[in-house]
């Protein structure tokens, strides 16, 4: 069946760092990817998305790529702030099935 | 915000009794969702909507039980509560109208069963 993997957290970075959560996925056809965001005590929200292949999504200075030929979804920042310190969760939901799986979470503190 | 509320948001409860967990929308989006959230896991499906009285399992589906009578409320009940349904649940809502639809998230139920 459909599956993500992510890095295994935590991470812990400083202010102004650059970020990198690595996300790669195994699915049939032709998924759509989602980054989800969860902050401390609150429910997930979505942070960006793609649904096809080479589409980038980009959402408060994060992206990431769907690269179907390396299934991934990697997610970047190029300067991460205190307020970006959440778990954060890759997730795919497959052609024709309108069910989200997701990845582990990866928990991410920026020290400032 | 999407409307959508959780309750109750904490509970205790004690081994073998049955517990209800309701989700409501005020979004009238077709698909409702159960996951659980538990270390090391991420979320997991455990249940899930797609019309009034239209429901599937997920992959962690043992244990619980799903009702659907109208399109805003989605229960999951624990039918005999055991240590291991100790997590925090989140319900989740999408209109699934197109690839990519994005899925709205209550604030989570934290049970803990003792």
């Amino acid at each position: 069946g459909d599956s993500v993997t992510q890095m295994e957290g935590p991470v812990t970075l400083s202010e102004e760092a650059f970020l990198t959560i690595n996300c790669t996925y195994t699915a049939t056809g032709y998924p759509s990817l989602f980054w989800y965001v969860q902050y401390p005590g609150e429910g997930l929200q979505l942070l960006l998305k793609a649904t096809k292949a080479d589409d980038k999504g980009s959402n408060k200075g994060f992206e990431a790529t769907y690269r179907k030929e390396t299934t991934s979804f990697h997610l970047e920042k190029g300067s991460v702030q205190v307020s970006d310190s959440a778990v954060y969760f890759c997730a795919l939901s497959g052609s024709g099935a309108q069910k989200l799986v997701f990845g582990q979470g990866t928990r991410l503190t920026i020290n400032p | 915000d999407a409307g959508i509320t959780q309750s109750p948001r904490h509970k205790v409860t004690e081994t073998g009794t049955p517990v209800t967990l309701r989700c409501h929308q005020t979004e009238n989006h077709r698909y409702m969702y159960w996951y659980r959230q538990d270390p090391g896991h991420g979320l997991r499906l455990i249940h899930y909507s797609y019309g009034v009285k239209d429901t599937d399992k997920g992959e962690v589906s043992d244990g619980y039980s799903v009702s659907r009578s109208k399109t805003e409320d989605f229960l999951l009940t624990l039918e005999s509560a055991t240590s291991s349904q100790t997590s925090v649940y989140f319900c989740a809502i999408s209109d699934g109208h197109r690839g990519g639809s994005e899925a709205f998230f209550g604030q989570g139920t934290r049970l803990t069963v003792v």
